[in-house]
């Protein structure tokens, strides 16, 4: 079965420190990819996205991820982080030969210390 | 584009109720989606329309939940007799099919149940 793990329930991290959201995957074939984020209360807002081609993928916010075949990952990456960053974070895989659909990992919560 | 919309933001009923929720996706988007989000958790796919056609439904939509499409534009989801346990945000997306099949979010309707 189709499915995701973001093994980090939660992260702190110094503002301007760098940050690294793990997300791994199980689907059958190559998927497409997502990283969407959330600010409570709020609805997902896509930062990122990988369908095919060059692995390294850049998105909104200073934000890139980096699709690894061999190790059925797609880690989420920021050189530098800011205090607006703070949210949940979800990984998520769109499976294109059922509807779309996307499944989420259960999302990173990042706190932003000063 | 005024985004995806989604009404009420915020419903507070008493188990046994009915509720129904509208989500208006982005106007040239044909495939609509439900997710339901519980705390903690990332949103799990309740049902999908392309078009005014309902092609897939969640194991996790009871026979209490029901969704329509009518006219291949706005959608609701219903919930009758409600329980405690539907407590959670309902989020509605929209896409093109094709094109990577992005969705873009709704900020959701949250739901308690008393």
């Amino acid at each position: 079965a189709q499915s995701v793990t973001q093994p980090d329930i939660h992260i702190t991290v110094s503002e301007g420190a760098s940050l690294e959201l793990r997300c791994n995957y199980s689907y059958g074939a190559t998927p497409y990819l997502f990283w969407y984020v959330q600010s409570p209360g709020q609805g997902l807002q896509l930062l990122l996205k990988y369908f095919s081609g060059d692995t390294l993928v850049q998105g909104i916010k200073g934000f890139e991820a980096e699709f690894k075949r061999s190790q059925s990952s797609f880690n989420l990456r920021k050189p530098s982080v800011h205090w607006s960053d703070a949210a949940e974070y979800f990984c998520a895989v769109g499976l294109y030969n059922q509807g779309g659909k996307l499944i989420f990992g259960q999302g990173t919560e990042l706190s932003v210390k000063p | 584009d005024t985004g995806v919309s989604q009404d009420p933001r915020h419903k507070i009923t008493k188990r046994g109720q009915n509720v129904t929720f509208r989500c208006d996706p982005i106007s040239e988007h044909n495939r609509l989606y439900w997710y339901r989000q519980t705390l903690g958790q990332g949103p799990e796919f309740l049902t999908y329309f392309q078009n005014e056609a309902q092609l897939e439904k969640s194991r996790l939509l009871s026979d209490r939940f029901s969704a329509e499409r009518p006219k291949g534009s706005f959608s609701t989801l219903e919930i009758q007799r409600t329980e405690q346990g539907d407590s959670a945000m309902y989020l509605c997306a929209s896409s093109i099919q094709g094109e990577g099949n992005i969705q873009y979010f709704g900020a959701g309707t949250r739901l308690s149940v008393l």
